[in-house]
């Protein structure tokens, strides 16, 4: 699976848009975008997820680059329990495992 | 909405005694997964099951780990003889159609080993 670059950190003002950008230059044809969270040490959620185009659902935006070679998650409102680490993953839905990097620590602030 | 359970939250065990993490799976879920967390590092796939056997597996899930599914709602992972290194959260996850729909995951089990 290609392997992913993110920010350590982001801060965000809470109600406004949190947008959390991912590198993923080496993603080859066949390989999805999937976006996890991990809030405190919970167990990771499940965001989002494409290939190339944008997606949208009640949690989030992915906006993939027409290159494919990076992307973003963007939180349209973020709120204080939106306060995660955010993990950006390439892999194809052939495989079963997921393999997390360090992910961005979002911080969201009154 | 439907979630996965995981017993006990915490488990404190001596180094050498066999531990058993259980898991309940949402109920119409075919893949099943654990991964585990040590204490301030990444988040590490340990086993993929599917269709009553192992399909994946990391170099960390060695021969003192098994996992079982001993009937139609549990998945467990036993680790026979404990070390103080695995100390650690262990999540449990499943999903319905491979991953295609993102996996859903437990709360998880923190293991302390002393």
């Amino acid at each position: 699976d290609a392997k992913t670059t993110q920010p350590t950190s982001m801060d965000c003002a809470e109600g406004r848009a949190a947008n959390l950008p991912c590198n993923h230059s080496t993603i080859s044809g066949n390989e999805y975008v999937y976006w996890y969270r991990q809030i405190h040490s919970q167990g990771p959620q499940y965001i989002i997820h494409g290939l190339k185009n944008n997606e949208t659902n009640e949690m989030a935006s992915l906006i993939i680059t027409e290159d494919r070679k990076s992307s973003t998650l963007i939180l349209p409102h973020a709120t204080l329990r939106d306060t995660a680490v955010y993990y950006c993953i390439v892999r194809t839905n052939a495989g079963n495992m997921l393999t997390f990097g360090g992910g961005t620590r979002l911080m969201v602030k009154p | 909405e439907p979630e996965v359970t995981q017993t006990p939250s915490h488990q404190v065990t001596q180094m050498g005694q066999e531990v058993i993490l259980r898991c309940v799976p949402i109920s119409n879920h075919l893949y099943f997964y654990w991964y585990r967390q040590i204490l301030g590092q990444k988040v590490e796939f340990l086993v993929s099951f599917y269709n009553n056997e192992i399909s994946e597996k990391s170099e960390i899930f060695d021969d003192q780990f098994s996992v079982e599914r001993p009937d139609g709602s549990n998945f467990t992972l036993k680790i026979r003889s404990t070390k103080l290194e695995d100390s650690a959260m262990y999540f449990c996850a499943s999903s319905d159609r491979g991953d295609y729909y993102g996996y859903t995951f437990g709360s998880g089990t923190r293991l302390t080993v002393v």
